[in-house]
């Protein structure tokens, strides 16, 4: 019964290059979260999505950054002209849709990007 | 003001101590409180949660929620040194349009040394 995966685990990228980042949910799963923690912080919230459709971005950055969740396939986090202020550990949850266990957030080991 | 608020410790104590983490919050809204476990470098981990105020029991592990005081515990009894780790708070408004977006505490670090 495999849990969340994301990949890759480990991303080093240069300054202005593109960072891409994807979760595959826990089977039966359809609600994905994405997370940030950044080094001293907490874990804040970044996006949460459903198959082919945004739910909330609230806690995106409004420039750079995007995510989707396309009917096939992972969901991907992008993150575009990286700087050095992106380099943080990207965590992925996911959820059921529906029934008593739809609160319940199940999280990914996560992708550290390193910006150099 | 952070919506939740978690002092960071860290936090060490005997193995077969009680352990006892604090959370306060400040959002009226928030229905469901999650406490995750987090291995250094690795991906949180849920323990347990509860939907408005009481408490739940699982194992060796208590959580509490009084929605009166806003605040939020969780406790652990005969505590190993496998349980070193940070441990998170969180919660949930389930309702409206911050539905799915958890906040999160800052972590308290523990160490349960033998």
């Amino acid at each position: 019964n495999a849990g969340v995966m994301q990949n890759p685990r480990h991303l080093v990228r240069r300054r202005g290059q593109e960072a891409r980042l994807r979760c595959s949910p826990m089977k039966g799963h359809s609600h994905v979260y994405w997370y940030r923690q950044l080094p001293e912080e907490g874990l804040k919230f970044m996006v949460y999505l459903q198959k082919e459709n945004i739910i909330d971005e609230s806690g995106m950055p409004k420039e750079r950054f995007s995510a989707e969740f396309p009917k096939e396939g992972p969901s991907i986090l992008r993150i575009q002209q990286v700087v050095r202020g992106d380099s943080a550990a990207y965590f992925c949850a996911s959820s059921p849709a529906s029934g008593v266990t739809r609160n319940e957030q199940f999280f990914g080991p996560g992708t550290r990007l390193t910006v150099l | 003001q952070k919506e939740v608020e978690q002092d960071p410790g860290p936090l060490s104590v005997p193995e077969g101590a009680i352990v006892s983490l604090n959370c306060t919050y400040s959002n009226s809204a928030f229905q469901y409180f999650m406490w995750y476990r987090q291995y250094s470098r690795k991906g949180p981990e849920l323990l347990m949660y509860t939907y408005s105020s009481g408490n739940k029991e699982d194992g060796r592990f208590t959580a509490q929620v009084d929605k009166s005081s806003k605040y939020i515990s969780l406790f652990i009894r005969d505590s190993q040194p496998s349980d070193s780790a940070t441990y998170l708070c969180a919660s949930l408004n389930a309702g409206g349009t911050s539905y799915g977006k958890l906040t999160f505490g800052q972590g308290t670090i523990l160490t349960v040394h033998p």
